[in-house]
């Protein structure tokens, strides 16, 4: 099974920061890859898709790069309504997530 | 609108059985991919199991033989059959549309329900 591991597990961040986190497959996954905002208490909410392409309605401060075994999730500058914890997924696997901090 | 939601979430005690449903709105689960993903209390997303268009069935590991997947096309709705219960079955379950062809997204999702396995 492809394993999927991002970094960091947690990130502290200010108002208009720019962030990035990464995501990286144990093997070649090509640009299979999303990307999921989970709030608490909510379900998580597709960001990306196909490694780079941007789901309808997202703002577009959220970007994702990569193929191959290497992934970025960027968030050009961090907005108040960004505090969450973000999931990279390749077909049935997650990561283990990456929680966006206020700091 | 697209839209999922589930139900059938409860408090449970171990060994027991419970059914969650999830109904569609918006699409036709018969003719789509849909998984269930689990997230245990504090923890990450766990994929479940999923049932294909053409009606073949997949579990992970953790609940194969205990969990059965299903649908009903004249509801448009989804299903989760879970036996034997064990406390680390306790999660929020969510239903979700998977794409298909390498794109494997989840959208959309329900909101989730609440299974807690306790005496």
């Amino acid at each position: 099974d492809i394993q999927m591991t991002q970094s960091p597990s947690t990130l502290s961040a200010s108002v208009g920061d720019r962030v990035t986190i990464t995501c990286r497959a144990s093997q070649s996954i090509s640009s299979w890859l999303a990307w999921y905002q989970q709030k608490p208490g909510k379900a998580p909410k597709l960001l990306i898709y196909k490694a780079s392409s941007l789901e309808s309605g997202v703002p577009s401060r959220f970007s994702g790069s990569g193929s191959g075994t290497e992934f970025t999730l960027t968030i050009s500058s961090l907005q108040p309504d960004d505090f969450a914890t973000y999931y990279c997924q390749q077909w049935r696997t997650f990561g283990q997530g990456t929680k966006v901090e206020i700091k | 609108e697209v839209q999922l939601v589930e139900s059938g979430g409860g408090l449970i005690q171990p060994g027991g059985s419970l059914r969650l449903s999830c109904a569609a709105s918006g699409f036709t689960v018969s003719s789509n991919y849909m998984s269930w993903v689990r997230q245990a209390p504090g923890k990450g997303l766990e994929w479940v199991s999923v049932i294909y268009s053409g009606g073949s069935t997949y579990y992970a590991d953790s609940v194969k033989g205990r969990f059965t997947i299903s649908r009903d096309n004249s509801k448009n709705t989804l299903y989760l059959q879970m036996n034997s219960l064990r406390a680390e079955d306790t999660a929020v379950y969510y239903c979700a549309r998977e794409g298909v062809d390498g794109d494997y997204r989840f959208d959309p999702w329900g909101q989730g329900t609440l299974v807690t396995v306790s005496s």
